[in-house]
């Protein structure tokens, strides 16, 4: 069953800890990308990666953090330097221009 | 820089009611234009992509249709189930980045 999966659902964290959100994609997709979306406005793109050991910064990347070592794989790291973290993340893949996105991590810092 | 607007923020129905949901958008050179319907607490889940004016898709209730500076997507006879956020959104340019509007929630009461 392909699809992409994120994990944790919900994940909670004191102030000055990094955490690291999951996102697997079985779907073959070359392109990978992380957004987050806030109350009242619409999704934002932090990062995101055409190919494997590459990635571009979007427009809300400081205090963001990621890798691509596999194809299947873009996990993004939420450091203490991100000054206002709790947030819905979500996580898309894409093989050309429409991108389909996985069920979504819930962070709470406490 | 790119922009999306979506209209209204919110939308109540009764059920069997039809209207239509409005996306204004500002871009060079659309690459395509994207709906997306979004339940509570989960990812966006994929629906249509326009690629030039006059286009049409269409899928069980629901019609997206484009034109050179709006896009619609037209709900007919709609039932309780499909109450959701409606996202658009459009990709520009040589942008990898999707840019969003903040959606309208549609409430469709039985």
């Amino acid at each position: 069953d392909g699809g992409i999966t994120q994990s944790p659902k919900y994940l909670f964290r004191k102030e000055g800890q990094n955490v690291t959100l999951s996102c697997e994609q079985n779907l073959n997709h070359d392109a990978m990308y992380w957004y987050r979306q806030d109350p009242g406005q619409g999704l934002r793109l932090i990062y995101y990666s055409q190919i494997v050991n590459d990635f571009q910064k979007g427009d809300i990347a400081e205090g963001y953090s990621v890798s691509r070592e596999k194809k299947e794989s873009f996990p993004l790291t939420v450091t203490s330097a991100q000054k206002n973290p709790t947030a819905f993340y979500l996580c898309a893949s894409s093989l050309s221009d429409t991108q389909y996105f996985g069920p979504g991590t819930r962070l709470t810092v406490l | 820089e790119d922009q999306v607007t979506q209209s209204p923020e919110a939308l109540r129905l009764q059920e069997g009611e039809s209207s239509s949901l409005n996306c204004s958008y500002t871009v060079s050179g659309l690459r395509g234009l994207f709906w997306y319907r979004q339940d509570p607490g989960k990812g966006p889940e994929f629906l249509f992509t326009l690629y030039s004016a006059g286009e049409e898709k269409e899928k069980e209730r629901l019609k997206a249709t484009l034109t050179k500076k709006e896009s619609f997507l037209h709900i007919t006879a709609p039932k309780p189930e499909d109450s959701a956020t409606y996202l658009c959104a459009v990709l520009g340019g040589s942008n990898y980045k999707l840019t969003f509007g903040k959606g309208t929630l549609l409430t469709v009461n039985p």
